[in-house]
């Protein structure tokens, strides 16, 4: 019965180093969604992903950021060579396989403060 | 371009003392608008989904409305526990299953 996980729940990283975030959907969800919360601002989309297929990237920075959903285990976020502007909360959500509306069940979010 | 406005930023209220929060959105085809709850450190709270223009629903003390350019949360009776931020996202025809949120609005209700 256990909800969306995700960890760390906090990260910190110097300039310079990698960040991977890890989410682990919701049992029986095949769809992840990853988004980004900057102070001050509202939730921005970053990336969909099903199994092993990256579905829609359009809100990934084009550079440092990257993600998969591999066949096995947790989807991942990654985050090379970090900067201060990429300090933020990022949520990741996930969504049952089912065709038409789906409604997104969001994860308590990893902190990333870089220092 | 997709958005979702909401306003107001802020609102505080009185326990008891009703009230509703409005979400503004324009999108090229809408598949369904969603009501979040999010608690200061957590992630978002599914409340609600609206998938047409008239189609009302309600949880406890919360009801929110669709109309073909806006919702409304109402908050009837509101308690301290109602105190949260809550954002509207608009999920869009053709667009993938990709959520546009508004900034969402902080309510705070004192006993």
């Amino acid at each position: 019965n256990a909800g969306v996980m995700q960890n760390p729940r906090h990260l910190v990283r110097r300039r310079g180093q990698e960040a991977r975030l890890r989410c682990s959907p919701m049992k029986g969800h095949s769809h992840v969604y990853w988004y980004r919360q900057l102070p001050e601002e509202g939730l921005k989309f970053m990336v969909y992903l099903q199994k092993e297929n990256i579905i829609d990237e359009s809100g990934m920075p084009k550079e440092r950021f990257s993600a998969e959903f591999p066949k096995e285990g947790p989807s991942i976020l990654r985050i090379q060579q970090v900067v201060r502007g990429d300090s933020a909360a990022y949520f990741c959500a996930s969504s049952p396989p089912s065709s038409g509306l789906r409604e997104q069940f969001f994860g308590p979010g990893t902190r990333l403060t870089v220092l | 371009e997709d958005q979702v406005t909401q306003s107001p930023e802020a609102l505080r209220l009185q326990e008891g003392e009703s009230s509703s929060l409005n979400c503004s959105y324009t999108v090229s085809g809408l598949r369904g608008l969603f009501w979040y709850r999010q608690d200061p450190g957590k992630g978002p709270e599914f409340l609600f989904t609206l998938y047409s223009a008239g189609e009302e629903k309600e949880k406890e003390r919360l009801k929110a409305t669709l109309t073909k350019k806006e919702s409304f949360l109402h908050i009837t009776a509101p308690k301290p526990e109602d105190s949260a931020t809550y954002l509207c996202a608009v999920q869009a025809n053709n667009q993938g299953g990709k959520l546009i949120f508004g900034q969402g609005t902080e309510l705070s209700v004192k006993p």
